[in-house]
């Protein structure tokens, strides 16, 4: 079965903190997501990053960026928090990147911003 | 970005009722639909991907069918249980956003199965 764990369930952070969500997977994915989810706005994508080192922005970039250094993690980085940026954020990884292939998400991280 | 529409936003049906709910994107340039499960505590899990007009696809008690001429999927689900409580997010992919499989997903049919 295919696993994509993140690193924390919950996070409590300030405004201002550099924040750094982790994710990996055990299934030697080329493709890994981050989306945010907000009630009444579904599942919007932050980035995504196709291999090792390389990422594309995806409808809502700004005010994050990712890291992908080794091809099972990926991790995005929360320059500088905002209150706005209290979300579920949600990593995804799947196979390749053709059109039919199925994302496999991990178990969220519910981010506070005091 | 891809206009994807779901309805209805929410839906509570009793134990043995038989629902469905829509899934609304654009026609032109369709690839694929991807429908997903979300049960509260729990990941988004793939239910079905469908390509071809007139596709059927079926889970279970689920089933799902594909219109991609009028752009439009249905996703059924038959004798509704408490375990299928959950909201159902479709997601489409089209041949012009790119991005390999970078998917947009609609904000989902909330659905609450009562005893």
């Amino acid at each position: 079965d295919v696993k994509v764990t993140q690193s924390s369930r919950y996070l409590v952070k300030r405004t201002g903190e550099k924040v750094f969500l982790e994710c990996v997977q055990d299934m030697d994915h080329e493709n890994m997501f981050w989306y945010r989810q907000d009630p009444g706005l579904g599942l919007r994508l932050i980035y995504f990053s196709y291999d090792v080192k390389m990422k594309e922005k995806g409808d809502i970039p700004e005010g994050y960026s990712v890291s992908r250094e080794k091809k099972e993690r990926f991790s995005l980085i929360l320059e500088s928090a905002s209150t706005n940026q209290t979300s579920m954020y949600l990593c995804a990884s799947s196979m390749s990147g053709r059109g039919t292939d199925t994302q496999y998400f991990g178990p969220g991280t519910r981010l506070t911003v005091l | 970005i891809l206009n994807v529409e779901q309805s209805p936003q929410s839906l509570h049906v009793q134990e043995g009722d038989s629902t469905n709910f829509t899934c609304s994107f654009p026609s032109s340039n369709f690839y694929a639909l991807h429908w997903y499960r979300w049960e509260t505590a729990k990941s988004p899990e793939a239910l079905f991907v469908m390509t071809l007009n007139g596709d059927e696809k079926k889970k279970g008690r689920i089933s799902a069918t594909l219109n991609t001429k009028e752009g439009y999927s249905y996703l059924y689900i038959k004798g509704s249980q408490p375990e299928d409580s959950a909201t159902y997010l479709c997601a489409p992919k089209d041949l012009v956003t790119g991005g390999g499989n970078k998917l947009t997903f609609g904000t989902g049919t909330q659905l609450k199965v009562e005893l």
